[in-house]
């Protein structure tokens, strides 16, 4: 059975506090994503991964980074933390096949105060 | 400039009726399109997708429908269950993508006893 395992499922830290959310895919999968999801926004993709050590922005990257040392695991990093950041966070795998379906981990709800 | 966009938040059915869930695009390069299921504190689920190529997609209870002309798809839902109380996405990508999805605002159903 297939699995993205998310470090947290829920998280509590400090305005300008480092923050490292952490996933990790079973698969073999070539590609991991970062995304946020928010009331009326539905799913923004912050940052992906199509290989090992390569990364690229998504439609809003500001405030974040990422690092992916080892196939298997993507980290998303908040350099930061600021209260806008407080969201649901997202991370998926897929195979590089063009067209086919993502796999979601549980999801981290992070709040920053 | 949203690409996707799931223009009702929410929708109420009755147990055994069905449910239709709408979808539009702006991106004519899009050629696959999906749908996922998401329950509060998790991950997103993937439901059911549909290729370009095709203009109706059946599995079970679900069924998606594509109007290429009219950049429209619809995720029809019989009979409703109360279990398929959720929000629902719709994505899209495209070939040479890179995997990512383009997602919606997403659709809170509700389906009552």
């Amino acid at each position: 059975d297939v699995k993205v395992t998310q470090s947290s499922r829920y998280l509590v830290k400090r305005t300008g506090e480092k923050v490292f959310l952490e996933c990790v895919q079973d698969m073999d999968h070539e590609n991991m994503f970062w995304y946020r999801q928010d009331p009326g926004l539905g799913l923004r993709l912050i940052y992906f991964s199509y290989d090992v050590k390569m990364k690229e922005k998504g439609d809003i990257p500001e405030g974040y980074s990422v690092s992916r040392e080892k196939k298997e695991r993507f980290s998303l990093i908040l350099e930061s933390a600021s209260t806008n950041q407080t969201s649901m966070y997202l991370c998926a795998s897929s195979p590089p096949d063009m067209n086919t379906e993502a796999f979601f981990g549980q999801g981290t709800r992070l709040t920053v105060v | 400039d949203q690409q996707v966009k799931q223009n009702s938040p929410s929708l109420s059915v009755q147990e055994g009726r069905i449910s239709i869930l709408n979808c539009d695009y702006t991106n004519s390069m899009f050629d696959y399109f999906l749908w996922y299921k998401k329950y509060p504190a998790e991950g997103p689920t993937f439901l059911i997708s549909i290729s370009s190529i095709k203009d109706k997609n059946e599995d079970g209870r679900f069924t998606v429908f594509l109007n290429k002309s009219a950049k429209h798809l619809s995720l029809h839902i019989v009979p409703s269950q109360p279990g398929d109380s959720a929000v629902y996405f719709c994505a899209a990508t495209f070939s040479g993508n890179t995997g990512k999805l383009i997602f919606g605002q997403g659709t809170t159903l509700q389906v009552k006893p």
